[in-house]
């Protein structure tokens, strides 16, 4: 069982709608990451905090907005997404600071972008 | 320099064989090599991991080989099982900081 929980497992959106993507840690970690994976690729990175600061943004479009309101939760903020958004995205945690290679994920909310 | 090239893409291997996936990279910054296992519908696992002061790693079936000169890892699975299809990476971080890089994955299928 994974110790990073991400809700909703599924979500369907139209290009105007306003959604989130919660995720959740409970393991005591202290950098929290975002990536979006399309089907059969790697993950690739999006956001990553650390220590509750937003410390890496891949240079993604301003239609997503995370949030780390502490250190056991992250949020991404969806507006006016894209068809080609349409992907799964993975949260993961590792112990301290950005970047230790131990990554935790969670199983991913399943994204589909009418 | 950032980019870790990972082969093959995809692997079929006999029930009881041995799955060998290979990884390059570049960049001497690296310093800590993980690989993850990914089934369908999940989120990616970490497997093993190997720093460059060893050069093997084994748990389980599973074992990384290290070869710090030629800047190449890679992942054998002993006795490769069904349950084992999966995709997996590898991956390779450097200094604190900065993205851990993967590479592009390997569809693994174990046929009984």
């Amino acid at each position: 069982d994974t110790e990073v929980t991400q809700t909703p497992k599924h979500l369907v959106m139209g290009m105007t709608n306003k959604k989130s993507l919660k995720c959740e840690q409970h393991m005591g970690h202290r950098a929290m990451y975002w990536y979006k994976q399309k089907a059969k690729k790697p993950p690739e990175l999006m956001f990553v905090y650390s220590y509750e600061k937003l410390s890496i943004n891949e240079s993604v479009p301003s239609r997503f907005s995370p949030e780390c309101p502490n250190s056991s939760l992250l949020n991404l903020h969806l507006h006016a997404l894209q068809p080609e958004d349409s992907a799964l995205y993975l949260c993961a945690s590792s112990h301290s600071g950005a970047n230790t290679g131990e990554l935790f994920f969670g199983e991913g909310s399943r994204l589909t972008v009418l | 320099q950032q980019q870790v090239k990972q082969s093959p893409q995809s692997l079929i291997v006999q029930k009881g064989g041995i799955s060998i996936i290979n990884c390059a990279y570049e960049n001497t910054a690296f310093d800590y090599f993980p690989w993850y296992q990914q089934f369908p519908g999940k989120g990616p696992a970490l497997l093993i991991a190997i720093r460059p002061d060893v050069s093997e790693k084994k748990e389980g079936r599973f074992t990384i080989s290290f070869n710090k000169s030629a800047k190449q890892f890679s992942l054998h699975i002993m006795d490769s099982q069904p349950g084992d299809s999966a995709t997996y990476f590898c991956a390779a971080s450097g200094q604190a900081g900065t993205a851990l890089i993967f590479g592009k994955g390997t569809t693994l299928s174990v046929s009984s």
